[in-house]
């Protein structure tokens, strides 16, 4: 199985702060990376597909980057709800991995 | 705009069996998609259970695979789940999603919004 590696597995920040998580790979994935965020009783909702392309919907502050095994969630300007917990997901092989998620709070 | 929608026993017995449907609308069971299974216990991460395509073609967690199977039901436009010799360890919140194929693997794009799922006596 490939294991997906976020850190942090917690941050809190400001409103407008630049945030960056990090997703690392057992092995290359090369771009089939995906990001979530969850918040409290919902079921996740993706923010970007193909390590770097933004869903439809999914405001333009959410970036993302990288190829191989190492891989960045940026979030440019934090705003109040993106409150949340964050999961990597590869779909290179199965089964399927998410990472642990890393837990961002509004300081 | 697709929608799913999970249901099924809230309550299971240890050694009971799962059942869970998910209702899909605005899209066809039978288009070229795959249809996915995610569960998170309380408080923990995401863990892919399996997904099944139509005429179905499954993939299931090596993990659950020997307790597992996956269905679809055209007709009805859902697809189901049924998990057998259930633990405490199987408690957890089960989420239903549609997986699109792009160029770099499946996108999870739409989702349930969930149903939690408690094994209990």
């Amino acid at each position: 199985d490939i294991q997906m590696t976020q850190s942090p597995s917690s941050l809190s920040a400001f409103v407008g702060d630049r945030v960056t998580i990090t997703c690392r790979a057992s092995q290359s994935i090369t771009s089939y990376l995906n990001w979530f965020q969850q918040k409290p009783g919902k079921a996740p909702r993706l923010l970007i597909y193909a390590a770097s392309s933004l869903q439809s919907g999914v405001p333009s502050r959410f970036s993302g980057s990288g190829s191989g095994t190492d891989f960045t969630l940026t979030i440019s300007s934090l705003e109040p709800e993106d409150f949340g917990i964050y999961y990597c997901q590869q779909t290179y092989s199965t089964p399927r991995t998410f990472g642990q998620g890393t837990k961002v709070e509004m300081k | 705009q697709v929608q799913l929608q999970e249901s099924g026993p809230g309550l299971v017995k240890p050694s009971g069996t799962l059942s869970l449907t998910c209702a899909v609308s605005g899209a066809s069971i039978s288009s070229t998609n795959w249809w996915i299974w995610v569960r998170q216990p309380p408080g923990r991460g995401l863990e892919w259970i399996g997904e099944i395509y139509r005429g179905g073609g499954t993939i299931y967690n090596p993990s659950l695979k020997n307790r597992l199977t996956l269905s679809v039901d055209e007709s009805k436009n859902q697809f189901s789940l049924k998990l057998t010799s259930l633990t405490a360890a199987d408690t957890a919140m089960y989420f239903c999603a549609r997986g699109a194929y792009g160029d770099y693997g499946l996108i999870f794009d739409y989702w349930g919004q969930g149903t939690l799922v408690t094994v209990s006596s």
